[in-house]
């Protein structure tokens, strides 16, 4: 009973260059929350996506970000043109269909995105 | 935008004291979390609490909810090695039905006394 899956792990990207990150829930989960983390942070949240929606993305930037759940495959994070100021540590949490509370959100390990 | 205070921001312990740490806020949550987070590791929660003056344990850990709905704590008796981490607290308004806006702490780092 796998839990949240995230990859790669760590990336490293140069200036100008495409990160993406993969997530994939808890199997059964249909909700998707996407989080970031800088050093010596809290967590920051970004996105909530269900299958082939977007639910509410007030905590992503306007710009270079963007973020995706189809209806077969991984939740993916997009940053195009990263800048140094990307790195940092993303997380994917994931619940089911009806959650009525926070608690059944499951956190990934997370990716760690180091920009040259 | 809104902010929890979490404090302190670091401590050492030695193993079998209690710790305690809390969170403050000047907006009113409808749920509290506690999480902990290892070293390259995603959170793991500990507690939810969702009732104002909500006392919830869960073994040596103990959570309180506070009346006014700004505030939480988190108490550990006895620590052991293990406790080691950084625990963060976590805030909830539950609006819209969008369940996943947590705004998070900063953190409290717990180590062990040299």
């Amino acid at each position: 009973n796998a839990g949240v899956m995230q990859n790669p792990r760590h990336l490293v990207r140069r200036r100008g260059q495409e990160a993406r990150l993969r997530c994939s829930p808890v199997k059964g989960h249909s909700h998707v929350y996407w989080y970031r983390q800088l050093p010596e942070e809290g967590l920051k949240f970004m996105v909530y996506l269900q299958k082939e929606n977007i639910i509410d993305e007030s905590g992503m930037p306007k710009e270079r970000f963007s973020a995706e759940f189809p209806k077969e495959g991984p939740s993916i994070l997009r940053i195009q043109q990263v800048v140094r100021g990307d790195s940092a540590a993303y997380f994917c949490a994931s619940s089911p269909l009806w959650s009525s509370g926070a608690n059944v959100l499951t956190f990934g390990a997370g990716s760690r995105l180091t920009v040259l | 935008g809104q902010q929890l205070n979490q404090s302190p921001q670091s401590m050492f312990i030695q193993e079998g004291e209690d710790v305690s740490m809390n969170c403050t806020s000047s907006s009113i949550f409808n749920t509290w979390l506690w999480y902990k987070q290892d070293p390259g590791e995603g959170p793991v929660l500990l507690i939810a609490l969702y009732k104002a003056g909500e006392l919830t344990s869960n073994g040596r850990l103990t959570a309180q909810f506070g009346i006014t709905r700004k505030d939480s704590f988190l108490n550990i008796s006895a620590s052991i090695p293990s406790d080691v981490g950084i625990y963060f607290c976590a805030g909830q308004m539950n609006y819209g039905g969008s369940q996943g806006n947590l705004i998070f702490g900063k953190g409290t780092k717990l180590s062990v006394k040299p």
